[in-house]
């Protein structure tokens, strides 16, 4: 099992690019989880997805981001555009029908 | 709401020593908690969870944490502490909304757990 993959790794870009973060979770869960963390305001939660559909999205922080699950497989996070407020490490994680979840090793995001 | 709150933002404990680190939490009807460390770079772990019965629960490297109803709180031990322990851990509280639990987490702020030699 390969756990839940995420890319890239680190990103770096300019404010008012386009950014978008990418998940694989592990196959056979159900749930997508998308978290943002930083030091000020810790773990949050954006927004989860089960069985590809969007379920809670109150926590995106505004329009400017934009959360897909188009199969099973795959996720996309996207950030339009970006500012250096939304610099942050970016958790994808999957469940089954109940926790735990599982964490990818995230995405760091820097805006400059 | 659901919250969950970890009261020391730092834990100091030397090599060998037990280690608690604290949790306590807010809930409408029966809490699931759950614990996760993270180490530096990486996502979070997960080490244990509760959701019913033994109010001792035992989790992985050694980890156990105790249920406590009475005084809302679910702390993480260890008998003997490593200096591979040393990293940051979550508390967490299934979220529950309308009646129903969800599968949404709600995280605590985190405990650094430093270990010295």
């Amino acid at each position: 099992d390969a756990g839940v993959i995420q890319s890239p790794r680190h990103e770096v870009t300019e404010m008012g690019q386009e950014v978008t973060l990418r998940c694989k979770p592990i196959s056979g869960h159900d749930y997508l989880f998308w978290y943002r963390q930083t030091m000020m305001r810790g773990l949050e939660l954006l927004i989860y997805f089960n069985n590809n559909v969007p379920i809670d999205d109150s926590g995106m922080p505004e329009d400017r981001f934009s959360a897909k699950m188009p199969n099973a497989s795959f996720s996309t996070l996207k950030i339009q555009p970006s500012e250096p407020r939304d610099s942050a490490v970016y958790f994808c994680a999957s469940s089954k029908d109940s926790p735990p979840l599982h964490f990818g090793n995230g995405t760091r995001l820097t805006v400059t | 709401a659901q919250s969950v709150a970890q009261p020391e933002d730092q834990v100091n404990v030397a090599e060998g020593n037990p280690l608690t680190v604290k949790c306590t939490y807010s809930v409408s009807g029966n809490p699931y908690l759950f614990w996760y460390v993270q180490y530096p770079n990486r996502g979070l772990q997960f080490l244990l969870k509760y959701i019913t019965g033994d109010n001792l629960v035992k989790g992985s490297y050694g980890f156990e944490a105790e249920f406590n109803k009475s005084q809302t709180s679910f702390h993480l031990k260890k008998p003997s502490a490593l200096v591979s322990d040393s990293a940051l851990y979550f508390c967490a509280v299934r979220d529950v909304r309308y009646g129903g639990a969800t599968n949404k987490l709600i995280f605590g702020t985190g405990t650094l757990l430093a270990v010295q030699p």
